[in-house]
């Protein structure tokens, strides 16, 4: 079965300083692997998805992700922190045999001014 | 172009009442799910359903039942509500089942649910 850890519950990052996200993942299959965000009181955006086409990904609101497969990791990038990315982030990983996907805990990004 | 819609969107409810969430899609999707969310827990997935007429457990079944009478709707039923389904859920569509390659998932906005 598969499974995402994400690494912290909470990030905290100041205004214009990088975001670095962690994700790993653990699938039987070649995963598809999937960031979503969630602001306060809203429901689940996609921010960009892997599905072996490249190994760099980029998603919308200038975040980037990068599979690498030797480290099953596939952590969300951002060079410079808005006060506006303050959301819950989801990373989550599905494969061929689900018919679903399966969420890491999520991270709250915290953007200090 | 409507989405996913989800009714209600706030609701209390006292243990041991019954409620059904509603979810419809305009988009044609065959596949349709229901997660909740809890904190610390991120997204678990309770039922879904590859098609009209079909529908399969996910994760966390217990305490729900659903039902796909016609591919726009999807509604997640509570028998007898306990104080641990207090949850925020969300129902999800995408075009296909089973092929999430190439298959955006479209969630609702949520349903927060407290059960006293």
């Amino acid at each position: 079965a598969q499974s995402v850890t994400q690494l912290g519950s909470h990030v905290s990052v100041s205004e214009g300083a990088l975001v670095l996200l962690r994700c790993n993942y653990s699938s039987s299959v070649p995963p598809y692997l999937f960031w979503y965000v969630q602001y306060p009181n809203q429901g689940l955006q996609l921010l960009l998805k892997y599905t072996s086409a490249a190994t760099l990904v980029k998603g919308i609101n200038g975040f980037e992700a990068e599979f690498k497969k030797s480290e099953t990791s596939f952590h969300l990038t951002k060079p410079s922190a808005h006060m506006s990315d303050a959301a819950e982030y989801f990373c989550a990983v599905s494969d061929l045999t689900a018919d679903g996907l399966t969420f890491g805990k999520g991270t709250h990004l915290i953007i200090q001014p | 172009n409507a989405g996913v819609t989800q009714t209600p969107k706030f609701q209390v409810l006292k243990t041991g009442q019954s409620m059904t969430l509603q979810c419809a899609q305009d988009m044609n999707h065959e596949y349709m799910s229901w997660y909740r969310q809890d904190p610390g827990m991120g997204l678990r997935l309770i039922h879904y359903s590859v098609g009209a007429g079909i529908t399969d457990q996910g994760e966390v079944p217990n305490g729900y039942n659903v039902s796909r009478s016609t591919t726009e709707d999807f509604p997640l039923r509570l028998l007898s509500a306990a104080p641990s389904q207090t949850s925020v859920y969300f129902c999800a569509s995408r075009l296909r089942a089973g092929q999430v390659f190439g298959n955006t998932i479209y969630f609702g906005e949520g349903s927060w649910l407290t059960v006293v």
